[in-house]
């Protein structure tokens, strides 16, 4: 079974620095989909990036981008820039491709904390 | 095109009660996911339905739970008899085809189910 680990629970960042935050999971599969959720108080899970395994490059979107490095089954996400607004709850997870199971397994989290 | 829809948004249940929740899929996605998320923790696979059928239950408890998704009409996550363990967040999220192609899963605003 894949697993997912978040190893901060929290992370506390100066409006507009940049923050990472870390994920690893462990597969033996070699083809499967990575996310970033973002889940603000109001509970809405917010697609954030999403990687397919297959591709080297790495995903950004807008201040939003990915560190994935296969090998070490590591998928960090750095945000740029940093808003109030991207204060929330920030889940890694991830999805079996090609025929394997169809839910998703999400790490615990990690709370991003945005200082004014 | 609206998104997810669940309801109720709340729901209070005494201990040995039953509990309905609903999800409407997006509109054109014919399969459905429930996610549980327990205070503190990441979302958790519970089972994944296409119309008139479960496909994986994999994370389903073996007993009071159950799921269905009729040809007409919402999804229904049922849990019979609840207990205080069964407090927690519930989410549906909704696809337009079998994830493993690539689809993506979108997610519902969730059902906070407490249990007194």
């Amino acid at each position: 079974a894949q697993t997912v680990t978040q190893s901060q629970p929290e992370m506390s960042v100066q409006e507009a620095e940049t923050v990472t935050l870390s994920c690893t999971y462990d597969t033996s599969e070699s083809d499967y989909y990575l996310f970033w959720y973002k889940q603000p108080p109001s509970r809405q899970m917010i697609l954030v990036i999403r990687q397919e395994a297959y591709k080297q490059q790495n995903a950004t979107e807008n201040r939003f981008s990915v560190n994935f490095q296969k090998a070490a089954k590591s998928f960090s996400l750095k945000i740029s820039d940093s808003q109030l607004g991207d204060a929330a709850m920030y889940f890694c997870a991830y999805r079996s491709s090609g025929g394997g199971a169809d839910g998703l397994t999400f790490g615990k989290g990690t709370h991003l904390i945005i200082q004014p | 095109n609206a998104g997810v829809m669940q309801n109720p948004r709340h729901l209070v249940r005494r201990r040995g009660q039953e509990a309905r929740l609903r999800c409407s899929p997006m509109k054109g996605h014919s399969h459905v996911y429930w996610y549980r998320q327990l205070p503190e923790e990441g979302l958790k696979f519970m089972v994944y339905l296409q119309k008139e059928n479960i496909i994986d239950e994999s994370g389903m408890p073996k007993e009071r739970f159950s799921a269905e998704f009729p040809k007409e009409g919402p999804s229904i996550l049922r849990i019979q008899q609840v207990v205080r363990g069964d407090s927690a967040a519930y989410f549906c999220a909704s696809s337009q085809k079998r994830t493993v192609g690539g689809y993506e899963q979108y997610f519902g605003p969730g059902t906070r189910l407490t249990v007194t």
